[in-house]
């Protein structure tokens, strides 16, 4: 597609559900990149994937969450038995294809998806 | 891990009016973007500029690698660039980016 693309764009979901939120990144691009804003904060990083693999899962809060990317495109992350605390909008984020745009690494935004746990 | 800092955390301009916009990190930097963040969440890329001076219509920006600071022109502004705007670095290869807490800018007509 033409951009960065996130499903659902909202999630309700009650304490202690399963959520998974889905991430398409812009084709051919080599990584991805999942993000979360709480209300009215900045940007925190989760986990970056380079291809399939995940180098850095240092931004991950807690044991309950997890992501995968499956043939280098769509990404999924996991959230296990929600808290309230886990509330926020998640972002994703892609960059770099070689073989379109030079090495800039510039990243590109999807428009999120908003989880509100009750 | 690389700092930045940006500033003012927040502005309120007249319509008409110009502005800029600073962010301070505290490394050297492969990578730097500023982003609009509109109200409706989305992120909107307005330049991908480590070093050197970029304009687009309205809105310039020029990093000063050597100095570690960056700024963000924006000039006659008009409600529509209302939002908050993001600050983003990082220091090697295609690893994440680390973000300022933003500016928060209202124009008012």
């Amino acid at each position: 597609g033409a951009g960065v693309s996130q499903s659902p764009s909202n999630k309700v979901t009650e304490k202690g559900k399963d959520v998974e939120l889905r991430c398409d990144p812009i084709s051919g691009h080599t990584a991805l990149y999942w993000y979360r804003q709480s209300l009215g904060q900045g940007l925190e990083f989760l986990i970056y994937f380079q291809g399939n693999s995940a180098p850095d899962k240092s931004g991950l809060p807690s044991d309950r969450f997890s992501a995968e990317r499956t043939g280098g495109s769509v990404s999924t992350l996991t959230i296990q038995r929600t808290q309230q605390e886990d509330s926020a909008v998640y972002l994703c984020a892609s960059s770099f294809n070689p073989r379109v745009q030079a090495i800039t690494y510039e990243q590109y935004f999807g428009p999120g998806t908003r989880l509100t746990v009750t | 891990g690389i700092q930045v800092e940006q500033s003012p955390p927040d502005l309120i301009l007249q319509e008409g009016a110009n502005s800029t916009l600073r962010c301070n990190f505290s490394d050297s930097v492969n990578n730097l973007q500023w982003f609009h963040q509109n109200p409706w969440g989305q992120l909107i890329n307005l330049f991908y500029i480590p070093s050197g001076t970029k304009q687009n219509g309205r809105l310039s920006a020029t990093t000063v690698a050597t100095e570690r600071y960056s700024l963000l022109y924006i000039s006659s502004s008009q409600t529509t660039d209302s939002g908050v705007y993001f600050c983003a670095v990082r220091n090697s290869g295609n690893t994440p980016l680390v973000f300022g807490k933003g500016t928060r800018l209202s124009v008012i007509a």
